[in-house]
């Protein structure tokens, strides 16, 4: 079975606070894909990063930063310097490649970020 | 370049209707799946469809339909509504085929908010 788990329901920061989301996954899948998505008030989801199971390469892109570790299913999020424009709810989520498309989406952390 | 368009954003409904969501994928975009948002089972996977056909079906009842047009649009109909299946309904296309859309990724729309009471 798949599933993600994304402990922290509730963060809040301070504006300028570096801030992590932590997100566990478990999959029998040899190839799988991970992702990250932002969930602002007005409903869509916006996509911020896929990442497939054989690289395990850290990536940054501005503010934002990924660390994915295959020995401990891990895919964490880390926003530097936050800002009030961050405040939204973030979703991991996991595939695997017999899935088609089908994504299996942890349950969300809400971010707070406060000036 | 225009997004997923779904149609209605808003949408009440009374217990024992049906309801059909429309969704418009991004053009040339011929993946198209639907999601379910509560907040008490989050994000949980409907159907997907690919070229007017189901490719894939989460764990829903048969009350959950939905079908694909030759223009890649979709529509999810749900039947006999229960105070339940009050969520947002999310809509994503992608470039893909099932089986590759994972290298592509999803674009979602706004969704549509359903209220049964």
């Amino acid at each position: 079975a798949q599933k993600v788990t994304q402990a922290q329901t509730e963060i809040s920061v301070v504006e300028k606070e570096d801030v992590t989301l932590d997100c566990v996954y478990e999959t029998r899948d040899t190839t799988y894909y991970l992702f990250w998505y932002k969930q602002p008030p007005s409903g869509e989801l916006v996509f911020l990063i896929r990442r497939n199971s054989f690289d395990e390469q850290n990536e940054i892109s501005g503010r934002y930063s990924w660390n994915f570790q295959k020995s401990t299913s891990s895919f964490n999020f880390t926003i530097t310097a936050s800002q009030v424009v961050d405040s939204a709810v973030y979703f991991c989520a996991l595939s695997g490649s017999n899935q088609g498309g089908k994504l299996i989406f942890g349950q969300g952390t809400e971010l707070s970020v406060k000036p | 370049k225009a997004g997923v368009t779904q149609t209605p954003r808003y949408l009440i409904k009374t217990r024992g209707q049906q309801v059909t969501l429309s969704c418009s994928p991004i053009s040339g975009h011929r993946s198209v799946s639907w999601y379910q948002q509560t907040p008490g089972q989050g994000l949980q996977f409907l159907f997907e469809y690919f070229s007017e056909t189901q490719r894939n079906k989460g764990n829903f009842p048969g009350r959950f339909s939905g079908r694909q047009f030759s223009n890649s649009r979709s529509e999810m109909n749900v039947s006999t509504l229960e105070l339940g299946d009050s969520a947002l309904y999310l809509c994503a296309s992608s470039l893909s085929p099932p089986g590759q859309s994972l290298n592509y990724g999803y674009t979602f729309g706004s969704g549509t908010r359903l209220t049964v009471v």
